[in-house]
C-alpha cells in the first residue's frame, strides 16, 4: 500500500516566479510511480509529469519538473515562471505493486497578478 | 484524438434510486479505473478493469456499487439504492495497460448528487 503526504493546502505564487509544491510517498514496493496532476475549477484531471522509480534523471515537462529525492521520499513539483493560469488545485499520486494510484490531499495554488 | 469521455456530465437522483454513470476511455487503452473525488479531496480508487475483467475492485465500498466492462471497451459504474453520502464527482480514467507505472488520463467526471 502506498501512502501520499502534501503538506501545503494552499500556496501563493507571484506571477513568473517560481515554485515549489512538496509531496512526500510512502511505500514498500520496490518499483513505483509517482505522478503530479493539475485540477482547474472546471474539474478535469490532468496529466502533468511522471517520475519511475528507477529513473536515474529527474523528470522534466516544458515548465514543470519533478525534484525527486528517493531517500527522502519526496517528489516535489517546480513549476517555473509561473502563469496566471496555473492557478489550480495540484495533486500528487503513486502506483506500484497496485496499478491504481493513491492521491494526496491536493494543494491549492493561487498565482497573483 | 479524443479524450475519455464520461456520460451524464451531472446526475441528480432521489435516496433510494439506482443509477448508471458511463466512461467511454482513450481508444486502444486496455486498463479502465474508476475513482471517486469527495469535496476538497483527492480522488479514491473504486474498480480497475483490465480487459473485459475487474482486476482490482478492493475500493468499492459496498455491495451498492457494481462495475461493468463486457466488450473491454466502454464501463458502466451502477449504484443501487443510492445514499446521500454517494454524492461525490465520479472519475474514470484509462491507460495502455502495459505495466504499473502507465500513465492514467482521466475523464471530466460525472457528479453525482442524491437528495
Amino acid at each position: 500500500a502506498q501512502k501520499i503526504t502534501q503538506t501545503q493546502p494552499g500556496m501563493f505564487v507571484q506571477e513568473k516566479e517560481a515554485v515549489t509544491l512538496d509531496c512526500t510517498y510512502d511505500t514498500s514496493d520496490p518499483s513505483y510511480g509517482l505522478f503530479w496532476y493539475k485540477q482547474p475549477s472546471s474539474g478535469e484531471m490532468i496529466f502533468l509529469i511522471y517520475q519511475g522509480s528507477y529513473d536515474q534523471q529527474n523528470a522534466t515537462e516544458g515548465r514543470y519538473s519533478l525534484n525527486f529525492q528517493k531517500a527522502r521520499k519526496s517528489a516535489n513539483l517546480v513549476i517555473s515562471a509561473s502563469q496566471l493560469g496555473d492557478s489550480a488545485m495540484y495533486f500528487c499520486a503513486g502506483s506500484g505493486s497496485a496499478r491504481q494510484l493513491t492521491f494526496g490531499s491536493g494543494t491549492q495554488l493561487t498565482v497573483l497578478p | 484524438g479524443a479524450g475519455v469521455s464520461q456520460t451524464p456530465s451531472n446526475k441528480v437522483t432521489e435516496k433510494g434510486k439506482y443509477v448508471e454513470l458511463r466512461c467511454d476511455p482513450i481508444s486502444g487503452h486496455t486498463a479502465l479505473y474508476w475513482y471517486r473525488q469527495s469535496l476538497g479531496q483527492g480522488p479514491e480508487f473504486l474498480i480497475y478493469f483490465q480487459g473485459t475483467g475487474a482486476a482490482d475492485d478492493s475500493g468499492l465500498p459496498n455491495d451498492r456499487f457494481f462495475a461493468v466492462r463486457p466488450e473491454g471497451s466502454v464501463s458502466t459504474l451502477k449504484i443501487q439504492r443510492t445514499e446521500r453520502g454517494d454524492s461525490a464527482v465520479y472519475l474514470c480514467a484509462s491507460s495502455l495497460g502495459q505495466g504499473r507505472t502507465d500513465t492514467q488520463y482521466f475523464g471530466p467526471g460525472t457528479r453525482l448528487t442524491v437528495l
